[in-house]
């Protein structure tokens, strides 16, 4: 069966520090991989999304993933964190069937940046 | 710009009263999907639509259900509200791998947070 974890539920970085969530996946094939982000009381965003190829994706707002096949991983990183980065980030894995795109979310990281 | 729109952002009913929620999208998507948010939790998938085919998940209580009467609205209905209920209700779409493009994501409209009283 398929699903996602996220280790960490809450993480507190300092604005212009380094950053990686981490998310581990568990899936029979090939996985489709994405990084949504949840400001308060707002939709889900894309950030970014690994379909196939190079293992290094380059996201939205400085944000890149890392797709790592042997360790079932696909953390997210920003080399600089800023004050408008603190939200909930989730990361799901996709399955696509003939009734659509089946989504499984881990329970997220809640992002909180210090001044 | 393509979009999914969902109405209203902020809903209060009470108890036991039905209530609906909607949803419309101009992504022209044939797919759509319906979650609900509890606080601090991972968005949990209701039912979707695959045009007009419907698919429940296997957990999802009797008290809720869905419409779409075409392919740019899609309405969850919640027939009993309870306290339990409340939450935030996020739609979202995706597209037939059939269209080609980005099929695999889904794009999701900014949620309506249900009150129960």
């Amino acid at each position: 069966a398929q699903s996602v974890t996220q280790p960490d539920i809450h993480i507190t970085v300092s604005e212009g520090a380094s950053l990686e969530l981490r998310c581990n996946y568990s899936y029979g094939a090939t996985p489709y991989l994405f990084w949504y982000v949840q400001s308060p009381g707002q939709g889900l965003q894309l950030l970014l999304k690994y379909f196939s190829g190079d293992t290094l994706v380059q996201g939205i707002k400085g944000f890149e993933a890392e797709f790592k096949r042997s360790q079932s991983s696909f953390n997210l990183r920003k080399p600089s964190v800023h004050w408008s980065d603190a939200a909930e980030y989730f990361c799901a894995v996709g399955r696509t069937s003939n009734t659509g795109n089946q989504f499984y979310f881990g329970t997220g990281t809640s992002l909180t940046v210090i001044p | 710009d393509a979009m999914v729109i969902q109405n209203p952002r902020y809903q209060v009913t009470q108890f036991g009263k039905p209530v609906t929620l909607s949803c419309s999208q101009t992504l022209n998507h044939n797919v759509m999907y319906w979650y609900q948010q509890k606080s601090s939790q991972a968005p949990k998938l209701l039912f979707h639509y695959y045009d007009k085919d419907f698919n429940n998940e296997a957990d999802t209580p009797d008290n809720f259900q869905s419409r779409r009467p075409n392919t740019s609205f899609c309405f969850l209905d919640i027939r009993s509200p309870g306290l339990g209920d409340a939450a935030m209700y996020l739609c979202a779409t995706s597209r037939d791998r059939r269209a080609g493009g980005p099929y695999n994501e889904q794009f999701f409209g900014p949620g309506t947070r249900l009150t129960v009283l």
